[in-house]
């Protein structure tokens, strides 16, 4: 199975900064990388997919880039409603394996 | 308004056999594979698998085969995934997702099942 690590597993950050995930594959996963974002009590939002394309509706702060196996989900401008988990994942081979999360708090 | 809604919610004891629902409203599942994704209480995100709904087709994680089961009913625009031999570890939030064979964009509001005796 193909690991997915992503570092920090927690960040404390404040409103308008600039944040920064980053998501390290086992083995290259080409851009078949998705991102995820997700509030307590709530079901995952799909945020980036492809490594780099949005979803629709999800504000343009919100920007990925990577390919092969390093990955970086960034966050232009915090906002009080993207204090959540993020969480990347690997869909290029069965199973699809996802990073263990980073929680970004105040 | 599109949405996959979940039920099947509920306590289990342990050998025991969970179905939980996928609903899709105002789209058509067809259009769609349904991906099956768990969350064990304060974990993270684990991926169970796939069903394509025109098909019938099925990719399953290695760690469920042979204990997952993942139908649908395109009559009612419903899929359904079975987990049997329940543990007390399969406690957890059953989500569905809609989207391709690899990524989703579109998840259920979940259903948590609780395993014990």
């Amino acid at each position: 199975d193909i690991q997915m690590t992503q570092s920090p597993s927690s960040l404390s950050a404040s409103i308008g900064d600039r944040v920064t995930i980053t998501c390290r594959a086992s083995q290259g996963v080409s851009e078949y990388l998705a991102w995820f974002q997700q509030k307590p009590g709530r079901a995952p939002k799909s945020l980036i997919f492809a490594a780099s394309s949005l979803q629709s509706g999800v504000p343009s702060r919100f920007s990925g880039s990577g390919s092969g196996t390093d990955f970086t989900l960034t966050i232009s401008g915090l906002q009080p409603e993207d204090f959540a988990t993020y969480y990347c994942q690997q869909y290029k081979n069965y199973p699809y394996i996802f990073g263990g999360g980073t929680t970004v708090e105040v | 308004q599109e949405q996959l809604v979940q039920s099947g919610a509920g306590v289990k004891k342990p050998g025991a056999s969970v179905k939980v629902s996928c609903k899709g409203s105002g789209f058509k599942l067809t259009d769609y594979y349904i991906h099956w994704v768990r969350q064990a209480p304060g974990q993270g995100l684990q991926w169970m698998g796939w069903i394509n709904p025109t098909t019938g087709d099925t990719n399953f994680a290695p760690n469920f085969q042979g204990r997952v089961t993942m139908t649908r009913d395109t009559s009612i625009n419903t899929v359904y995934l079975e987990l049997s031999r329940l543990r007390p570890d399969d406690t957890a939030n059953y989500y569905c997702a809609r989207g391709g064979s690899g990524q989703t964009n579109f998840w259920g509001q979940g259903a948590l099942v609780t395993v014990s005796s």
